[in-house]
């Protein structure tokens, strides 16, 4: 059974940082391309980050380039997302999710991240 | 960057009865790189289609999609309770991949 298990979410002030972490079982990790998507409250769905499965590419979202950093550890079944410069608007539930063909084929449950002075 | 459009935002149905939900491009989407997704109120999306309309493992052949181009499509042929729920779009085409808004079917 394929799991995804996030967490490092937390309340953080404008301006700070957290580095959030998803851990995947059941599949194959090192084959899979890895994704990050966040959903503020009441809102859609926004599309963040990615990372290819050797690590060798990566993609950000306009909104969060230069901020946000995503990398993967092979040997760990993980991927992270280190997220900085924290504003208010980025508080939202960020889901990591599989797949490889530019869709998510699986979710995690999310980690909320809430940005408060 | 692709924007979806996602209509209508909201669909009041009852159990039993046919949902079509439309997700419109303000672009092509090439090769019908669109996906669905169900999401319930405190769960993380749940994938349903992707390809436009191939059917994610699990998925009941109750949902349906369809389309290409700019004009896709989720069919629901007969609700069942647990369907009532939020439906987003997805295009994976092209770079920035997006998401619609998403549409809520709730029970009338």
């Amino acid at each position: 059974e394929v799991q995804l298990a996030e967490s490092g979410g937390g309340l953080v002030q404008p301006g700070g940082s957290l580095r959030l972490s998803c851990v995947a079982s059941g599949f194959t990790f090192s084959s899979y391309t890895m994704h990050w998507v966040r959903q503020a409250p009441g809102k859609g769905l926004e599309y963040v980050s990615a990372i290819s499965s050797n690590g060798g590419s990566t993609f950000y979202a306009n909104s969060v380039k230069g901020r946000f950093t995503v990398s993967r550890d092979n040997s760990k079944n993980t991927v992270y997302l280190q997220v900085g410069s924290l504003r208010a608007e980025d508080m939202a539930m960020f889901y990591c999710g599989s797949g490889n063909g530019g869709f998510l084929e699986y979710w995690g449950q999310g980690t909320l991240v809430a940005v408060s002075s | 960057e692709i924007v979806l459009t996602q209509s209508p935002g909201t669909l009041s149905l009852s159990p039993g009865e046919r949902a079509t939900l439309s997700c419109r491009a303000s672009q092509s989407v090439s090769s019908s790189s669109l996906a669905w997704y169900q999401q319930k109120p405190g769960q993380a999306p749940r994938l349903l289609i992707y390809g436009a309309s191939s059917r994610a493992t699990g998925i009941p052949d109750r949902f349906s999609g369809s389309g290409s181009g700019t004009d896709f499509t989720l069919t629901i042929s007969r609700l069942e309770p647990e369907d009532f729920a939020v439906y987003h779009c997805q295009q994976y085409g092209s770079s920035p991949r997006t998401f619609g808004q998403g549409t809520k079917v709730e029970i009338k």
